[in-house]
């Protein structure tokens, strides 16, 4: 089975800072799908960057950006010049092919004024 | 954006009734999931979807059960709710295309169970 892990429940930054968030990832799979997505307070799921296995190149997303490390199962997110409106939870997924997307456990990100 | 929408957002239920949720997609998408969150665990699968009457069981569908009869719909029930199953409750489908692909996720029904 895959599975997800993110090993900081909680992380802070200061606005306009950056900030990286962690995740592992556990597969034998080579061709897969990492995903980070954001849940503020509404609740709502909201896609923030997307990543494929088989391309070597990191994802950008503005102001949001992976480092990829296909050998380490690494995927960390970084947010540079953080807002205000970064704070939520941020859920790590992975998915391959037409299985079901699995998700680490979240970390919440509060972001200092 | 998918079109996905979940009803009721809120519940609150006695022990022993059962409930079902709802979930309604408008773009004709095959695969459809059931989620449930809790504190430290993220999303887990409950059921899914691969088709109208296809159905599969995730890694936590002890006690729930799902019907779709219809592309656009996908229902959760439990059959006798329990305070265990207290949780908020996501519907998701899946989309697949060039450098577009990923799952959209409906707005939850947070499920109170006292």
């Amino acid at each position: 089975a895959q599975t997800v892990t993110q090993s900081q429940p909680e992380m802070s930054v200061q606005e306009a800072e950056t900030v990286t968030l962690s995740c592992t990832y556990d597969t034998s799979e080579s061709d897969y799908y990492l995903f980070w997505y954001k849940q503020p307070p509404s609740r709502q799921m909201i896609l923030v960057i997307r990543q494929e296995a088989y391309k070597q190149q990191n994802a950008t997303e503005n102001r949001f950006s992976v480092n990829f490390q296909k050998a380490a199962k690494s995927f960390s997110l970084k947010i540079s010049d953080s807002q205000l409106g970064d704070a939520a939870m941020y859920f790590c997924a992975y998915i391959r092919g037409n299985n079901d997307m699995r998700f680490g456990a979240g970390t919440r990100l509060t972001v200092k004024p | 954006d998918a079109g996905i929408t979940q009803s009721p957002r809120h519940k609150v239920t006695e022990t022993g009734t059962p409930v079902t949720l709802r979930c309604h997609q408008t773009e004709n998408h095959r695969y459809m999931y059931w989620y449930r969150q809790d504190p430290g665990h993220g999303l887990r699968l409950i059921h899914y979807s691969y088709g109208v009457k296809d159905t599969d069981k995730g890694e936590v569908s002890d006690g729930y059960s799902v019907s779709r009869s219809k592309t656009e719909d996908f229902l959760l029930t439990l059959e006798s709710a329990t305070s265990s199953q207290t949780s908020v409750y996501f519907c998701a489908i899946s989309y697949w295309g060039t450098g577009n692909y990923g799952y959209t996720f409906g707005s939850g029904t947070r499920l109170t169970v006292v």
